[in-house]
């Protein structure tokens, strides 16, 4: 078990470039969830995953933003046209199913954009 | 709609001195409460959680944590400060599990612990 992992762990881009971001979830592990944290603030959830359906999103997840999981797997969120406001930490977390089991974060992306 | 509030986002001690960190949560249904740590430049850990069970809670590394229906509260404690503990500790509340629910966690702002010599 290497936990979940996060690629890249920085990323600087300039305001309306395209980025997007990867997580590997633990194996075997069918929920998958993106968290937003800003500065001096807490997690923020944003979408949630169970295996490659997408079964909630945030408001927060305006227009410009997408994720998707594809087999059910690896997952990757995509901002489009990147603001100012979209600076901040991106994490993500995976949990083995329903129950409440723990969620397991990775590492984070840490995106700034200028 | 759930929310959390944690009062103070410094906090410092000395080590050895007692450790409490304050949790105030809301929420229209029984909830379940989680408390997380964030060390500089990682993820976050869990340090432990409530799920409807015992309201004294023990967790990872000497935490401990009650749940106080009629406080609304669930706040952190450790008898003793170790300099390993300066981290930022994150309280959460979520709804308890639903068919199809997300289980999605709402976050305090946090608390920055420092812990002096």
């Amino acid at each position: 078990d290497t936990g979940v992992s996060q690629d890249p762990r920085h990323k600087i881009t300039k305001r309306g470039q395209n980025v997007t971001f990867r997580c590997d979830p633990i194996s075997e592990h069918n929920r998958l969830y993106w968290y937003r944290q800003t500065l001096g603030q807490g997690p923020e959830f944003l979408t949630y995953f169970q295996n490659e359906a997408q079964l909630e999103k945030s408001r927060l997840l305006s227009d410009r933003f997408s994720a998707e999981r594809p087999k059910g797997s690896f997952s990757t969120l995509e901002i489009q046209r990147t603001e100012q406001g979209d600076s901040a930490m991106y994490l993500c977390a995976s949990s083995p199913g329903t129950g409440f089991y723990e969620q397991y974060f990775g590492p984070g992306t840490r995106l700034t954009v200028t | 709609a759930q929310s959390v509030t944690q009062l103070g986002s410094h906090v410092s001690v000395s080590e050895g001195a007692l450790v409490l960190l304050r949790c105030n949560y809301s929420s229209s249904v029984p909830p379940y409460l989680f408390w997380y740590v964030q060390y500089p430049n990682q993820g976050l850990q869990l340090l432990l959680k409530y799920t409807s069970a015992a309201t004294l809670v023990k967790g990872i590394n000497g935490f401990e944590a009650e749940f106080k229906k009629s406080e609304t509260s669930f706040h952190l404690t450790k008898p003793s400060a170790h300099m390993s503990d300066a981290a930022e500790y994150f309280c959460a509340v979520s709804d308890p599990p639903t068919q199809g629910g997300s289980e999605k966690l709402v976050f305090g702002k946090g608390t920055k612990l420092t812990v002096n010599p």
